[in-house]
């Protein structure tokens, strides 16, 4: 399709194992964010990507959180030694013009036990 | 720092009543960018308008409505005439020459359009 791709759409996870949330934004969108929307609330952003480089990464809560974004089209968050706090959605977006219209993808669905 | 405040949590509407989502902004920026998102229970969200703030002049789409005024710090969405279809969460949000290229959005508004 033509929109933003998010797999998996759920995942389920037990504490300390490490998951990763994959990104296909729409193609030819240099800038690509990640956001965690937990329930009830409005979407907090994590990380900004400008092409390959993380142009902003202020909102990754801390170490164990890490994305990347090698050939400046797909990207990957990757959260390591998951802790029950990191369950949420995870959205991904995409745009073409900074600031303008995110385009969203439906969200990954991370569940930590 | 910014911040997006929607007060109202939940509305609850008749159709073919209008409704008004109220969002107040906070941002130190002079130069900002004001956005509404529609959240369906599909989960995706939907881009519905963004204003800069050089430009308070109202728009209107369709049903949709947008009133931004500077005094008050306010971006304020109205439906008109709502439908059952409008039933969604709506989120106000904010990002300035100041935050990095990070867009804030607000703790949404959950719209039920009942028939």
């Amino acid at each position: 399709g033509a929109g933003v791709s998010q797999t998996p759409s759920n995942k389920v996870t037990e504490k300390g194992k490490y998951v990763e949330l994959r990104c296909d934004p729409i193609s030819g969108h240099t800038a690509l964010y990640w956001y965690r929307q937990s329930l009830g609330q409005g979407p907090e952003f994590l990380i900004y990507f400008q092409g390959t480089g993380a142009a902003d990464d202020s909102g990754l809560p801390n170490d164990r959180f890490f994305a990347v974004r090698p050939e400046g089209s797909v990207s990957t968050l990757k959260i390591q030694r998951t802790e029950r706090g990191d369950s949420a959605v995870y959205l991904c977006a995409s745009s073409s013009q900074v600031p303008g219209e995110l385009f969203f993808g439906e969200g990954s669905r991370l569940t930590v036990l | 720092a910014q911040k997006v405040t929607q007060a109202q949590t939940e509305i609850s509407v008749v159709e073919k009543e209008d409704v008004t989502l109220d969002c107040v902004y906070e941002t130190r920026d002079t130069t900002y960018y004001l956005f509404w998102y529609k959240q369906p229970p599909s989960g995706e969200l939907v881009f519905l308008i963004r204003r800069n703030s050089f430009d308070e002049q109202n728009e209107i789409s369709g049903r949709y409505s947008w009133n931004f005024q500077k005094s008050t710090s306010s971006f304020n969405f109205t439906i008109t005439a709502s439908q059952v279809v409008d039933s969604a969460v709506y989120f106000c949000a904010l990002t300035s020459s100041g935050s990095a290229r990070q867009l804030t959005f607000g703790s949404g508004t959950q719209l039920t359009v009942l028939p």
